[in-house]
């Protein structure tokens, strides 16, 4: 696609129910990043996909998030039992490598934990 | 792991005024620093970015400075214009990216 898609963009959920968050990147870009922007701060960084396998998740902040990319393209991120506090703009990026630079960030998905 | 910290935090400057934004990181193996310039309800978008083996990078009104002794990096915008009002993110990271960290942004006011 022309970008890296996210879907949906608005999501209202209630506490402690489960929430799925989609990431389409750019055709060919084999690294994938998710990030968590709060109002008022910078994005903050939750786990990274070279290919299939996550290459490094240590920025999730518990057990309760978790997230796939199975065929090394679309990436799903998952949050169980979710929070007041996970309530933010969760944020995909992709790249063509992992080294070239510039991340490509999709529009975002805003969360909404009531 | 690698800490971004940027200021100010807000920026108010009349149009055709510069505005100087800075940032400091911790971990000395970072070597690619970027900014971003986000407008409200938008994605990040790159505008400028610098790897190590150079201290200044030029891109027509914009430039950014980097100290790696120091651990410092600046983002120096000339002849502001209303619509560089956005906010602007600094971050650093070693070579694969995968460690990407950002400061938490600076809001750019450019009054007419």
């Amino acid at each position: 696609g022309a970008g890296v898609s996210q879907t949906p963009s608005n999501k209202v959920t209630e506490k402690g129910k489960y929430v799925e968050l989609r990431c389409d990147p750019i055709s060919g870009h084999t690294a994938l990043y998710w990030y968590r922007q709060s109002l008022g701060q910078g994005p903050e960084f939750l786990i990274y996909f070279q290919g299939t396998g996550a290459a490094d998740d240590s920025g999730l902040p518990n057990d309760r998030f978790f997230a796939v990319r199975p065929e090394g393209s679309v990436s799903t991120l998952k949050i169980q039992r979710t929070e007041r506090g996970d309530s933010a703009v969760y944020l995909c990026a992709s790249s063509p490598a992992a080294s070239t630079g510039e991340l490509f960030f999709g529009e975002g998905s805003r969360l909404t934990v009531l | 792991g690698e800490n971004v910290e940027q200021h100010p935090s807000t920026l108010s400057v009349q149009e055709g005024d510069s505005a100087v934004i800075k940032c400091t990181y911790s971990d000395s193996a970072s070597n690619y620093f970027p900014w971003y310039k986000q407008e409200l309800g938008k994605r990040p978008q790159l505008i400028i970015d610098i790897r190590s083996n150079v201290g200044e990078k030029k891109d027509q009104r914009i430039a950014v400075t980097l100290n790696k002794t120091a651990k410092h990096f600046s983002l120096h915008i000339t002849e502001t214009q209303p619509e560089d009002s956005a906010v602007y993110f600094c971050a650093a990271s070693r070579w694969n990216n995968n460690d990407m960290r950002f400061g938490a942004g600076t809001r750019l006011t450019v009054k007419p």
